[in-house]
């Protein structure tokens, strides 16, 4: 069992839709929790970064910690085109990059 | 600009050669990553360095090396003894210690034949 579980998709929506992505996890010891958006061909770029439970909101971005459940999920409201992109999931035990673990990314594709 | 430079984008080697793949950074970060992403797994950690001189080894370090002779560089060689080559590679770096963030490269799209 791998220690993050991301669904690799594809996942195609249509413009405006509300968009979920998910990832699990079987180390209890993470404490910080990232999201990664990458365009085709591109390196990685940070979206969103939560530190323990709760809910951080920025802009149409919305992510999610569930300690209890080892369940993180990002929401993107209103979705555009231009979201289209892989999305990472990444977490790490400990401050500091050296120990990032990350899921194997969902595909997705906001439809005009 | 700051950033992290990688070169070249795409890259092919015949099989049973070794290849050096480059990383440059300007944003004074002391720790630098490389990392393989293949097809529906992911990111994997090859090989990190925290400071000039030294390197840990990653999840996936068989087959790679590096060095770290300068701050601003972290070249990943691909030996021959890595048998399965073909992938894109990312190089990072971040901010030691307090900062979890690792700003990434645009990747090198190595081919091997």
């Amino acid at each position: 069992q791998k220690e993050v579980e991301q669904d690799p998709g594809p996942l195609s929506v249509p413009e405006g839709a509300i968009v979920s992505l998910n990832c699990t996890y079987s180390n209890s010891a993470f404490q910080y929790f990232m999201w990664y958006r990458q365009y085709s061909r591109k390196g990685p770029e940070l979206l969103m970064y939560t530190y323990s439970s709760g809910n951080k909101e920025d802009g149409r971005f919305t992510a999610q910690v569930d300690k209890s459940s080892k369940y993180i999920s990002l929401f993107i409201r209103d979705s555009q085109p231009s979201d289209s992109a892989t999305y990472l999931c990444a977490m790490s035990e400990i401050q500091g990059a050296q120990k990032l673990v990350f899921g194997q990314g969902t595909r997705l594709t906001i439809n005009p | 600009d700051g950033g992290i430079t990688q070169s070249p984008k795409y890259l092919f080697r015949k099989e049973g050669q070794n290849v050096t793949l480059s990383c440059e950074q300007n944003l004074n970060h002391d720790a630098m990553y490389w990392y393989r992403q293949d097809p529906g797994q992911g990111l994997r950690l090859i090989y990190y360095s925290q400071i000039v001189n030294d390197f840990q080894k990653g999840d996936i370090a068989e087959g790679y090396s590096v060095s770290r002779e300068k701050k601003e560089s972290f070249p990943l060689t691909v030996t021959s003894a890595q048998k399965n080559p073909t992938a894109f590679y990312l190089c990072a770096s971040s901010i030691l210690g307090l900062n979890t963030e690792a700003f990434f490269g645009q990747g090198t799209r190595l081919t091997v034949v």
